[in-house]
């Protein structure tokens, strides 16, 4: 399986703080790379798909970059409904696997 | 607007089996181009896919629950469902049934998930 590592696990930031996670793939997944936002009790969100696209009706605020092994998730003037946990998924080979997520906080 | 609600028990045995139904509401679960996911997230791990379904029937599982779990589609219900089986305390999650798309492989749709907690 392919092994996905987060960093950091965990981001203390500020409501208009602009902040980026990254996410490092254990081989080279080309661009199939996602990010999925999760917060208590509500459905989990897609944010980016195939690295850098931003998912309808997500903010602008969000960008996603890179391919191969190396891959960013950034935000930009946080603001409080950001505050979340973040993780990325491979879908470059079965089984998907995601990392162990970025929880962001205050 | 596609909707996805994930239905269990809670509470589950050790050794039982663990079944979860997910309702697809808003459209037909055999739209082209998509299939159908189950997730789940274990207390203080990551998320950990289980497995897919097409609305056709053909399935695919992660090979680490080593053939204990089974998934099947209800066409004329808009709903898949997971069984579970020789459950432990390790099994004890949040489970998600989410929507991939075919061209990406990514999920775009997800419920809100289900607690299931395997205790005696």
């Amino acid at each position: 399986d392919i092994q996905m590592t987060q960093s950091p696990s965990s981001l203390s930031a500020s409501v208009g703080d602009s902040v980026t996670i990254t996410c490092r793939s254990s081989r080279s997944i080309r661009s199939n790379l996602n990010w999925y936002q999760l917060m208590p009790g509500k459905a989990p969100k897609l944010l980016i798909y195939s690295a850098s696209n931003l998912q309808g009706g997500v903010p602008s605020r969000f960008s996603g970059s890179g391919s191969g092994t190396d891959f960013t998730l950034s935000i930009s003037s946080l603001q409080l409904e950001d505050f979340a946990t973040y993780y990325c998924q491979q879908s470059y080979s079965s089984p998907p696997t995601f990392g162990l997520g970025t929880k962001m906080e205050f | 607007q596609v909707q996805l609600q994930e239905s269990g028990p809670g509470l589950v045995k050790p050794s039982q089996t663990l079944s979860l139904t997910c309702i697809v509401s808003g459209d037909s679960i055999s739209s082209g181009g998509f299939y159908w996911n189950w997730i789940r997230q274990r207390p203080g791990k990551g998320l950990e896919w289980i497995g897919q379904i097409y609305s056709s029937g053909t399935v695919s599982y992660n090979p680490s629950l080593k053939s204990r779990a089974s998934m099947s589609v209800d066409t004329s219900e808009n709903q898949i469902s997971l069984r579970l089986r020789s459950l432990t305390a390790a099994d004890t999650a949040v489970y998600y049934c989410a929507r991939g798309v075919d061209l990406g492989d990514y999920h775009d749709l997800w419920g809100q998930g289900t607690l299931v907690t395997v205790s005696s």
